[in-house]
C-alpha cells in the first residue's frame, strides 16, 4: 500500500517569511494529492490539491508543486500570518484501493508575529 | 463542498462502556469514512461505509469494535465498543466529494475514556 512521508514534522517561520512542507510517496499510481489545514479543536480543512498531471497549483498564498519523477510533492505558504498556524497533513490517494487518503504524519506550523 | 455535523462533539466515557457516533451531511454522497486521530497523530482510517453494503474495515480494525451503519445516503454512525482508555482520540467521519475524489471532514468527536 502507499506509504506518505512529511517533513518537518515541526516549523516555526517569522510573520511575513515563507514556510515550505515537504511530502514523499512511494505509489507511483497515487495521481491525487491534496493539502489539509487542521486548527485547535476542528476537522482538517482543505487548503489546496493537486492531480498528478499539473506540475504546479496556486491559490493567492498558498502554493504545491509535484515532481512526478520523484514522487515528492510540496506546500508552500508565503507571506506567512499567526492565522496559518495550525496543523498541516498531506495526502495521497490510492486509485487501487477504493480512493483510500493515506496521510503523511503532519508538520506542525507555528508563526510568530 | 458537503457540510458535516457530528454528534457529539465530545464526550468522556467509562471503561467497559461504548459510545455511538453520528455523521450528517447536507447532500447524498457516495462514501463515507471513519477516521481515527489519537493524541497528536495523523489520522488513521478505520473504514469506509456504502450506503447499502457492509462497511470494509482496514487492518487492525474490526467489525466487533467498531461497528458501523449506514442506513442512507446522508447518514452514518460508528460505535467504540467495550472501550479502554486506549481509545481515547479524536474520531473524524469524512464524504467523498464525487468525482474528484476529495475528501471533505467533519468537525470530529473528542473521547476521553477513563
Amino acid at each position: 500500500g502507499e506509504n506518505v512521508e512529511q517533513h518537518p514534522s515541526t516549523l516555526s517561520v517569522q510573520e511575513g517569511d515563507s514556510a515550505v512542507i515537504k511530502c514523499t510517496y512511494s505509489d507511483s499510481a497515487s495521481n491525487y494529492f491534496p493539502w489539509y489545514k487542521q486548527e485547535l479543536g476542528k476537522g482538517p480543512q482543505l487548503i489546496i490539491d493537486i492531480r498528478s498531471n499539473v506540475g504546479e497549483k496556486k491559490d493567492q498564498r498558498i502554493a504545491v508543486t509535484l515532481n512526478k519523477t520523484a514522487k515528492h510533492f510540496s506546500l508552500h505558504i508565503t507571506e506567512t500570518q499567526p492565522e496559518d498556524s495550525a496543523v498541516y497533513f498531506c495526502a495521497a490517494i490510492e486509485p487501487a484501493a477504493g480512493n483510500k487518503l493515506t496521510f503523511g504524519g503532519g508538520t506542525r506550523v507555528l508563526v510568530k508575529p | 463542498s458537503a457540510v458535516i455535523s457530528q454528534k457529539p462533539s465530545r464526550d468522556i466515557c467509562q471503561r467497559g462502556t461504548s459510545l455511538t457516533i453520528q455523521c450528517q451531511v447536507d447532500s447524498q454522497v457516495t462514501m463515507m469514512f471513519w477516521y481515527r486521530q489519537q493524541p497528536g497523530q495523523s489520522l488513521t482510517l478505520i473504514a469506509t461505509a456504502n450506503q447499502g453494503s457492509e462497511a470494509t474495515y482496514e487492518s487492525g480494525f474490526v467489525i466487533d469494535k467498531f461497528p458501523i451503519s449506514r442506513p442512507n445516503l446522508t447518514f452514518s454512525t460508528l460505535t467504540v465498543s467495550n472501550m479502554s482508555p486506549e481509545d481515547s482520540s479524536i474520531y473524524l467521519c469524512s464524504v467523498d466529494g464525487g468525482w474528484q475524489e476529495t475528501q471533505y471532514f467533519g468537525p470530529g468527536t473528542r473521547l476521553l475514556v477513563l
